[in-house]
Protein backbone atom coordinates (compact mmCIF):
# COMPACT_ATOMS: atom_id res chain seq x y z
CA UNK A 1 0.00 0.00 0.00
CA UNK A 2 1.51 3.56 -1.23
CA UNK A 3 -0.78 5.19 1.95
CA UNK A 4 -1.99 8.87 0.85
CA UNK A 5 0.18 10.44 -1.71
CA UNK A 6 0.41 13.82 -2.80
CA UNK A 7 1.61 15.34 -6.17
CA UNK A 8 3.11 17.48 -6.71
CA UNK A 9 5.13 17.41 -4.23
CA UNK A 10 6.83 21.50 -5.08
CA UNK A 11 4.75 24.36 -6.94
CA UNK A 12 6.17 27.57 -7.67
CA UNK A 13 3.28 30.21 -8.33
CA UNK A 14 2.59 33.66 -9.78
CA UNK A 15 -0.30 35.69 -8.38
CA UNK A 16 -3.37 35.10 -10.08
CA UNK A 17 -2.20 31.17 -11.62
CA UNK A 18 -4.48 28.43 -11.03
CA UNK A 19 -3.33 25.34 -10.05
CA UNK A 20 -4.73 21.62 -9.09
CA UNK A 21 -3.26 19.62 -5.99
CA UNK A 22 -4.13 16.04 -6.16
CA UNK A 23 -4.52 13.77 -3.13
CA UNK A 24 -4.92 9.77 -3.87
CA UNK A 25 -5.26 7.17 -1.28
CA UNK A 26 -5.27 3.51 -1.37
CA UNK A 27 -6.91 2.35 1.77
CA UNK A 28 -10.78 2.77 0.77
CA UNK A 29 -10.93 5.50 3.24
CA UNK A 30 -14.45 7.32 3.20
CA UNK A 31 -13.28 10.36 4.67
CA UNK A 32 -10.95 13.11 3.38
CA UNK A 33 -8.99 16.18 4.23
CA UNK A 34 -6.88 18.91 3.12
CA UNK A 35 -5.13 21.06 5.40
CA UNK A 36 -2.38 23.89 5.58
CA UNK A 37 0.44 24.36 7.80
CA UNK A 38 2.04 27.71 8.28
CA UNK A 39 4.92 28.50 10.91
CA UNK A 40 3.60 29.51 14.25
CA UNK A 41 -0.19 28.90 13.06
CA UNK A 42 -0.39 24.80 13.44
CA UNK A 43 -2.44 22.61 10.79
CA UNK A 44 -6.06 24.28 9.85
CA UNK A 45 -8.73 22.29 8.43
CA UNK A 46 -9.48 23.95 4.43
CA UNK A 47 -12.39 21.25 2.95
CA UNK A 48 -12.91 17.85 3.88
CA UNK A 49 -15.31 15.18 2.65
CA UNK A 50 -16.83 12.37 4.01
CA UNK A 51 -17.55 10.06 0.88
CA UNK A 52 -17.50 10.29 -2.69
CA UNK A 53 -19.34 13.11 -4.22
CA UNK A 54 -19.67 15.35 -1.08
CA UNK A 55 -17.51 18.48 0.08
CA UNK A 56 -17.82 20.23 3.54
CA UNK A 57 -15.82 23.75 4.34
CA UNK A 58 -13.64 23.17 7.25
CA UNK A 59 -11.65 26.67 9.00
CA UNK A 60 -9.87 28.43 6.35
CA UNK A 61 -12.04 27.18 3.08
CA UNK A 62 -11.65 30.84 1.31
CA UNK A 63 -9.81 30.95 -1.85
CA UNK A 64 -10.23 27.62 -1.89
CA UNK A 65 -12.17 24.84 -4.27
CA UNK A 66 -11.91 20.97 -3.54
CA UNK A 67 -14.03 17.85 -5.56
CA UNK A 68 -14.46 14.26 -5.02
CA UNK A 69 -15.55 12.80 -7.83
CA UNK A 70 -14.00 9.28 -7.32
CA UNK A 71 -13.81 8.22 -3.39
CA UNK A 72 -9.80 7.52 -3.63
CA UNK A 73 -9.30 11.12 -4.99
CA UNK A 74 -9.18 14.26 -3.30
CA UNK A 75 -8.58 17.37 -5.48
CA UNK A 76 -7.85 20.88 -3.76
CA UNK A 77 -8.11 24.24 -6.51
CA UNK A 78 -6.32 27.23 -6.50
CA UNK A 79 -8.98 29.49 -8.70
CA UNK A 80 -6.25 32.44 -8.32
CA UNK A 81 -3.82 32.41 -6.39
CA UNK A 82 -2.63 34.79 -3.84
CA UNK A 83 0.89 35.58 -1.79
CA UNK A 84 -0.87 34.26 1.40
CA UNK A 85 -1.76 31.21 0.39
CA UNK A 86 2.21 30.25 0.31
CA UNK A 87 2.28 27.79 2.22
CA UNK A 88 2.52 23.84 3.04
CA UNK A 89 -0.17 21.24 2.09
CA UNK A 90 -0.81 18.27 3.92
CA UNK A 91 -3.78 15.85 2.48
CA UNK A 92 -5.44 13.30 5.30
CA UNK A 93 -7.62 10.05 5.12
CA UNK A 94 -9.75 8.31 7.23
CA UNK A 95 -11.18 4.91 8.40
CA UNK A 96 -14.36 5.70 9.99
CA UNK A 97 -15.51 2.60 11.72
CA UNK A 98 -18.01 1.18 14.40
CA UNK A 99 -18.45 4.67 15.78
CA UNK A 100 -14.97 5.33 16.78
CA UNK A 101 -13.02 8.21 16.17
CA UNK A 102 -10.08 6.55 14.22
CA UNK A 103 -6.87 8.10 13.43
CA UNK A 104 -6.28 10.21 9.83
CA UNK A 105 -3.04 9.11 7.81
CA UNK A 106 -1.21 11.70 6.28
CA UNK A 107 0.37 12.65 2.74
CA UNK A 108 4.12 13.94 2.77
CA UNK A 109 2.52 17.55 1.61
CA UNK A 110 3.12 19.95 -0.98
CA UNK A 111 5.15 22.63 -0.79
CA UNK A 112 3.53 25.99 -2.22
CA UNK A 113 5.13 29.23 -3.35
CA UNK A 114 3.55 32.11 -4.96
CA UNK A 115 5.19 35.14 -5.96
CA UNK B 1 -14.88 27.58 20.67
CA UNK B 2 -12.45 24.21 20.75
CA UNK B 3 -8.85 24.84 21.50
CA UNK B 4 -5.70 22.52 21.85
CA UNK B 5 -2.79 24.08 23.67
CA UNK B 6 0.90 22.44 23.84
CA UNK B 7 3.78 23.20 25.63
CA UNK B 8 6.45 24.20 25.81
CA UNK B 9 6.60 25.26 22.43
CA UNK B 10 10.07 23.96 22.23
CA UNK B 11 12.31 21.21 24.42
CA UNK B 12 15.81 21.17 24.03
CA UNK B 13 17.31 17.46 26.28
CA UNK B 14 20.56 15.95 26.56
CA UNK B 15 20.45 11.98 25.74
CA UNK B 16 18.70 10.20 28.05
CA UNK B 17 16.89 12.86 30.43
CA UNK B 18 13.26 12.05 30.38
CA UNK B 19 10.90 14.89 30.43
CA UNK B 20 7.14 15.53 29.65
CA UNK B 21 5.30 17.35 26.75
CA UNK B 22 1.79 18.49 27.77
CA UNK B 23 -1.56 18.99 25.71
CA UNK B 24 -4.40 20.68 27.10
CA UNK B 25 -7.77 20.74 25.61
CA UNK B 26 -11.01 22.71 25.63
CA UNK B 27 -13.42 20.74 23.63
CA UNK B 28 -17.32 19.69 23.97
CA UNK B 29 -17.60 15.95 24.38
CA UNK B 30 -14.29 14.25 23.56
CA UNK B 31 -14.27 11.51 21.32
CA UNK B 32 -10.42 10.81 20.99
CA UNK B 33 -7.16 12.75 21.91
CA UNK B 34 -4.43 11.98 19.30
CA UNK B 35 -0.46 12.38 19.41
CA UNK B 36 1.49 12.74 15.70
CA UNK B 37 5.20 12.90 15.16
CA UNK B 38 6.32 15.37 12.32
CA UNK B 39 9.81 15.13 10.75
CA UNK B 40 10.71 17.91 9.14
CA UNK B 41 9.32 18.44 5.33
CA UNK B 42 7.14 15.21 6.10
CA UNK B 43 3.73 14.36 7.24
CA UNK B 44 2.68 14.08 10.69
CA UNK B 45 2.95 10.56 11.56
CA UNK B 46 0.22 8.72 13.77
CA UNK B 47 1.18 7.66 17.44
CA UNK B 48 -1.41 7.16 19.70
CA UNK B 49 -5.14 7.42 20.19
CA UNK B 50 -6.65 7.85 23.84
CA UNK B 51 -10.18 7.94 24.48
CA UNK B 52 -10.88 7.89 28.25
CA UNK B 53 -9.51 9.98 31.26
CA UNK B 54 -7.20 7.70 33.11
CA UNK B 55 -5.56 5.81 29.54
CA UNK B 56 -2.41 5.10 29.19
CA UNK B 57 -0.46 3.77 26.10
CA UNK B 58 3.17 3.30 25.02
CA UNK B 59 5.43 3.04 22.31
CA UNK B 60 9.18 2.24 22.82
CA UNK B 61 9.98 5.21 25.02
CA UNK B 62 7.35 7.43 24.52
CA UNK B 63 4.07 7.27 27.01
CA UNK B 64 1.09 8.93 26.38
CA UNK B 65 -1.33 9.57 29.71
CA UNK B 66 -5.11 11.16 29.33
CA UNK B 67 -6.67 13.81 32.00
CA UNK B 68 -10.10 15.49 31.61
CA UNK B 69 -8.33 18.68 30.64
CA UNK B 70 -5.14 17.10 29.61
CA UNK B 71 -2.66 15.05 28.20
CA UNK B 72 0.78 14.11 28.77
CA UNK B 73 3.79 12.23 26.29
CA UNK B 74 6.34 11.16 28.49
CA UNK B 75 9.55 10.63 26.80
CA UNK B 76 11.85 8.24 29.02
CA UNK B 77 15.71 8.13 28.24
CA UNK B 78 15.49 9.92 25.02
CA UNK B 79 17.60 9.06 21.94
CA UNK B 80 18.50 11.88 19.26
CA UNK B 81 16.18 9.87 16.92
CA UNK B 82 13.18 11.36 18.87
CA UNK B 83 14.25 14.67 17.39
CA UNK B 84 10.84 15.91 16.14
CA UNK B 85 7.57 18.13 16.52
CA UNK B 86 5.23 16.52 18.31
CA UNK B 87 1.09 17.05 17.83
CA UNK B 88 -1.29 16.73 19.54
CA UNK B 89 -4.86 16.91 18.16
CA UNK B 90 -8.15 16.90 19.80
CA UNK B 91 -11.60 15.78 18.12
CA UNK B 92 -14.83 17.28 19.65
CA UNK B 93 -18.20 15.55 20.28
CA UNK B 94 -20.78 13.31 17.76
CA UNK B 95 -21.31 14.54 14.90
CA UNK B 96 -17.71 16.41 13.78
CA UNK B 97 -15.48 14.56 11.75
CA UNK B 98 -12.50 17.20 12.52
CA UNK B 99 -9.50 17.34 14.50
CA UNK B 100 -8.56 20.32 16.38
CA UNK B 101 -4.40 20.62 16.39
CA UNK B 102 -2.44 22.02 18.39
CA UNK B 103 0.73 24.25 17.37
CA UNK B 104 3.15 21.37 18.54
CA UNK B 105 6.25 20.79 20.38
CA UNK B 106 9.71 21.31 19.12
CA UNK B 107 11.89 18.16 20.81
CA UNK B 108 15.56 18.38 20.27
CA UNK B 109 17.94 15.53 21.86
CA UNK B 110 21.37 16.50 21.85
CA UNK B 111 23.89 13.30 22.38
Amino acid sequence: NAGVTQTPKFRVLKTGQSMTLLCAQDMNHEYMYWYRQDPGMGLRLIHYSVGEGTTAKGEVPDGYNVSRLKKQNFLLGLESAAPSQTSVYFCASKLERGGSYNEQFFGPGTRLTVL
Amino acid sequence: EDQVTQSPEALRLQEGESSSLNCSYTVSGLRGLFWYRQDPGKGPEFLFTLYSAGEEKEKERLKATLTKKESFLHITAPKPEDSATYLCAASPGAGSYQLTFGKGTKLSVIP
